[in-house]
């Protein structure tokens, strides 16, 4: 069983608010990743680390920020959530590999969103 | 940019008969993965394909890649109602700075009906 962890599973708040959510892992993995996912749809990349004090925009554009002071935590933050912002923000993470070679992503339980 | 196309979006099937979901990408992949997302759960990885032609077997699961490593199939013989959830494949896509992110499918979602 993958030991990466996210809180909170479920929120619900309103337009406006701040939210940070976390994510944590114990394998000692490089590579942190944020995805999006609304219900029974694809996956998509918001933000990726490759390790301390790296972090990149993935293939969708996010309103939401992350930071990676330490290599086990990657929290994603929201300044102002809206209800566009109503999702599942999967976490995940991997190995470090070389070139084309992504390794196996381990995804966390989830967080989901719902902005009022 | 990378793109991977997966077919079919949905199956409905009884319980016992074969399923298949197929994946093509338009460019040539080094390596695709296999992930299964039960419903209500979180995508779990199956199996990492690397090989032009390759056919990989877990139990009832059979996975190929494809000989020009542009696409590739999960095969699930006699489907059971421990199946049912959503497959996607996903490809490694150049995200810049010769960076390589993981690029998944809509996936197809099973249904298994007893």
């Amino acid at each position: 069983e993958a030991d990466i962890y996210q809180t909170p599973r479920y929120l619900v708040i309103g337009t406006g608010k701040k939210i940070t959510l976390e994510c944590s892992q114990t394998m000692g993995h490089d590579k942190m990743y944020w995805y999006q996912q609304d219900p029974g749809m694809e996956l998509h990349l918001i933000h990726y680390s490759y390790g301390v004090n790296s972090t990149e925009k993935g293939d969708l554009s996010s309103e939401s920020t992350v930071s990676r002071i330490r290599t086990e935590h990657f929290p994603l933050t929201l300044e102002s959530a809206r209800p566009s912002h109503t999702s599942q923000y999967l976490c995940a993470s991997s190995e470090e590999s070389g070139g084309k070679n992504t390794g196996e992503l381990f995804f966390g339980e989830g967080s989901r969103l719902t902005v009022l | 940019g990378q793109q991977v196309m997966q077919i079919p979006q949905y199956q409905h099937v009884q319980e016992g008969e074969d399923f298949t979901t197929y994946c093509n990408s338009s460019t040539t992949l080094s390596n695709i993965q296999w992930y299964k997302q039960r419903p209500g759960g979180h995508p779990v990885f199956l199996i990492q394909l690397v090989k032009s032609g390759e056919v990989k077997k877990q139990k009832r699961l059979t996975f190929q890649f494809g000989e020009a490593k542009k696409n590739s199939s999960l095969h699930i013989t006699a489907t059971q109602t421990t199946d049912v959830g959503t497959y996607f494949c996903a490809g490694p896509g150049y995200s810049g700075a010769g960076s390589y992110q993981l690029t998944f499918g809509k996936g197809t979602k099973l249904s298994v009906i007893p």
